[in-house]
């Protein structure tokens, strides 16, 4: 069974700071992806991470892949009160066919001024 | 256009009634999810879709019934549910047959069973 797990759960930061999200995976998926969630809201697509080595950014954030270590990190650069959310990372297992994703616990960030 | 939509966006049932909850998306994705989501708890699947067929059923209970009339649209209809299905339920597609499968997700509907 595929196990994804992130740490850490919960992450309180200074508006400013810098932060990484982990994100280990026990398969050899080399599709792994990344989600935000606003309290009461549906899940945004952040980052798709297809192959080993793959480092995508958006404003702030950066993700990227690790396949060999089953290893995803999503850094934060001077972290903004916008940030604050829950953030998924999420691995694709379906071997091209079962479409299904086995997402991690989520890591609830707070971003305090 | 890369929006899910669902309806209604809330829904409170008796343990008795029967109700339907609605998605649809039009970009022309041929797979589409069906997760439900307590609070402070990542997503869990509970049908998946593929080319109007169902593909993956999670052992979900029969008193929700999925239904996918078309390539656009997605139900799951909902009979004698217990308070404990209180949840967010959300809708997703992605394409099918595909290098990768990023998955679109609708607001969610709010369903409280009373």
């Amino acid at each position: 069974e595929l196990k994804v797990e992130q740490n850490p759960l919960f992450l309180s930061m200074q508006e400013g700071k810098n932060y990484t999200i982990y994100c280990n995976y026990s398969t050899t998926s080399d599709r792994l992806y990344w989600y935000r969630q606003d309290p009461g809201k549906s899940l945004e697509s952040l980052f798709v991470l297809l192959s080993n080595g793959a480092v995508k950014q958006e404003g702030r954030l950066m993700a990227s892949l690790d396949t060999k270590a089953r290893l995803s990190t999503l850094h934060i650069t001077a972290a903004v009160h916008d940030l604050s959310a829950t953030y998924f990372c999420a691995v694709d297992d379906s071997g091209g066919s079962n479409y299904k994703l086995t997402f991690g616990k989520g890591t609830l960030l707070t971003v305090n001024p | 256009d890369t929006e899910v939509t669902q309806t209604p966006k809330h829904l409170v049932m008796g343990m008795t009634n029967k109700k339907s909850l609605k998605c649809e998306q039009h970009m022309g994705h041929r797979a589409m999810y069906w997760y439900k989501q307590k609070a402070k708890k990542p997503p869990e699947l509970m049908f998946v879709y593929s080319y109007e067929k169902l593909s993956i059923n999670e052992s979900v209970p029969s008193r929700f019934s999925p239904e996918c009339p078309n390539s656009s649209l997605l139900n799951l209809h909902l009979h004698a549910l217990q308070p404990e299905d209180s949840a967010l339920y959300l809708c997703a597609s992605s394409q099918a047959h595909s290098e990768y499968y990023e998955q679109y997700f609708g607001p969610g509907t709010r369903l409280t069973v009373t």
